[in-house]
């Protein structure tokens, strides 16, 4: 699976929009796109998941740019409870060994009051 | 629908003894993974397995370590005669069959060796 490139934390204002950014600039046309989060002490969270066009569900956005070699996760109004390790993962499609997913260091947010 | 269960969600062993921590995976998902944390790390995969089959065990230590999912129940990481090092936070995470459809993860059984 590709590789996957994030700034090692970001922070913003609760209430405002958190843009949190992935490179995976080797992405195979086959690969979809992840995100996870992990709140400490907790088991992952899916958040989203796509392919090349951008998607939306109640708890993010998902912008894949063009050529695929980058994304960004959008959370919309981060409050405090979206604090935690936000993982951007690579991933063929589910087919026998190369199922598993394979975590980086993640991006750590920070919302601040 | 219930989400992955993980049980028990905190254990405690003497070394040398034998930890075995169950996971349920959600309805109508046939593949489970098991993850381990180790404190202020990430999360390294160990092993994937299918009812009755491993997949990829190219995580899993050499010794000690054993994985199963059987026909009928939850699927079982044991890990025999526990070490100090063996102290990890261990997640399972399931998915259906095949496709893009994402993993769910439990809430993890954290594993404490005194």
């Amino acid at each position: 699976d590709a590789k996957t490139t994030q700034p090692t934390s970001m922070d913003c204002a609760e209430g405002r929009a958190a843009n949190l950014p992935c490179n995976h600039s080797t992405i195979s046309g086959n690969e979809y796109v992840y995100w996870y989060r992990q709140i400490h002490s907790q088991g992952p969270q899916y958040i989203i998941h796509g392919l090349k066009n951008n998607e939306t569900n109640e708890m993010a956005s998902l912008i894949i740019t063009e050529d695929r070699k980058s994304s960004t996760l959008i959370l919309p109004h981060a409050t405090l409870r979206d604090t935690a390790v936000y993982y951007c993962i690579v991933r063929v499609e589910h087919t026998g060994a190369n199922s598993k997913l394979t975590f980086g260091k993640g991006i750590t947010l920070s919302v601040r009051p | 629908n219930a989400g992955v269960m993980q049980n028990p969600r905190h254990l405690v062993r003497r070394r040398g003894q034998e930890a075995r921590l169950r996971c349920s995976p959600m309805k109508g998902h046939s593949h489970v993974y098991w993850y381990r944390q180790l404190p202020e790390e990430g999360l390294k995969f160990m092993v994937y397995l299918q009812k009755e089959n491993i997949i990829d065990e190219s995580g899993m230590p050499k010794e000690r370590f054993s994985a199963e999912f059987p026909k009928e129940g939850p699927s079982i990481l044991r890990i025999q005669q526990v070490v100090r090092g063996d102290s990890a936070a261990y997640f399972c995470a399931s998915s259906p069959t095949t496709g893009s459809s994402p993993l769910h993860f439990g809430n993890g059984t954290r594993l404490t060796v005194t």
